[in-house]
C-alpha cells in the first residue's frame, strides 16, 4: 500500500507563498473531492486546515488554499508567516486497500 | 471542550499485546464515525481502521488486518484499539480521530494520543 507522495520539505521568507503538491491516483485523489490537508506542530496532534480540496474550517486562516487537478491536489500558504513551520500531511479518502491514505508528509520552513 | 481522551502510554516486549481506549464526549460517540491513526516516530501519520460506534460497523486497513480490533463501549462511550503480536516497528504514538459529520471524510477533532513502546 502506498502513501500520497509529497515533496519532502518546502521553505519560504516571511511573506512568501509556498505551494505542497500531494500526488495520488485514479482511485484516491482522482476520484472524488474528498481531499483534506493536515497542519502538525512538533509533538501535538494533526489540525484540519482544509477539507473537500479546497474548503476552509471555521478559525483557519484564508492564507490557507487548496486545489486540486486531475491526481494532484495541492496546498498553498499565502503571507507565510512564522507560526506556519510545521508539518504538513493531505489526505485522500478511497484506494485499493485502504480507506483513506495519508501523504508522506512535507516540512515547512519559514526562513 | 474536549472530545477525545485517550490513555496513558505503554510499554510492550514483542509478540505482546496492548490496547488503547479513547473516551469521547457524549455527542461525539452518538454522531461520528472514530477513527485511529498512527505515527512512528520521526515519521508520517498511518490509517488504521474505523468503527461507527452507533452500529459498531468496523473497516481496517489491509495492513493491519488480522492483527487489530476497534471495539466501543456504549455505556462509557469509549472505544478501544487492540493490537496483537507487536513487534518493535509498532512503536508509534497511536490517535484516535473523530470524522466530521455528515460523513465529511477529514479528521476534525483528536486525541491527545498514545506512545506505545515495543521493546525486549
Amino acid at each position: 500500500q502506498s502513501a500520497l507522495t509529497q515533496p519532502r520539505s518546502v521553505s519560504g521568507s516571511p511573506g512568501q507563498s509556498v505551494t505542497i503538491s500531494c500526488t495520488g491516483t485514479s482511485s484516491d485523489v482522482g476520484a472524488h473531492k474528498y481531499v483534506s490537508w493536515y497542519q502538525q506542530h512538533p509533538g501535538k496532534a494533526p489540525k484540519v486546515i482544509i477539507y473537500d480540496v479546497s474548503k476552509r474550517p471555521s478559525g483557519v486562516p484564508d492564507r490557507f488554499s487548496g486545489s486540486k487537478s486531475g491526481y494532484t491536489a495541492s496546498l498553498t500558504i499565502s503571507g507565510l508567516q512564522a507560526e506556519d513551520e510545521a508539518d504538513y500531511y493531505c489526505c485522500s479518502y478511497g484506494g485499493t486497500y485502504f480507506t483513506y491514505a495519508f501523504g508522506t508528509g512535507t516540512e515547512v520552513t519559514v526562513l | 471542550q474536549v472530545q477525545l481522551m485517550q490513555s496513558g502510554a505503554e510499554v510492550k516486549k514483542p509478540g505482546a499485546s496492548v490496547k488503547v481506549s479513547c473516551k469521547a464526549s457524549g455527542d461525539t460517540f452518538n454522531n461520528h464515525y472514530i477513527h485511529w491513526v498512527r505515527q512512528a516516530p520521526g515519521e508520517g501519520l498511518e490509517w488504521m481502521g474505523l468503527i461507527n460506534p452507533r452500529d459498531d460497523s468496523i473497516d481496517y486497513a489491509q495492513k493491519f488486518q488480522g492483527r487489530v480490533t476497534v471495539t466501543r463501549d456504549t455505556s462509557t462511550s469509549t472505544i478501544y484499539l487492540d493490537l496483537i503480536n507487536l513487534r518493535s516497528d509498532d512503536t508509534a504514538v497511536y490517535y484516535c480521530a473523530r470524522e466530521a459529520a455528515p460523513a465529511g471524510r477529514n479528521f476534525d477533532s483528536w486525541g491527545q494520543g498514545t506512545l506505545v513502546t515495543v521493546s525486549s
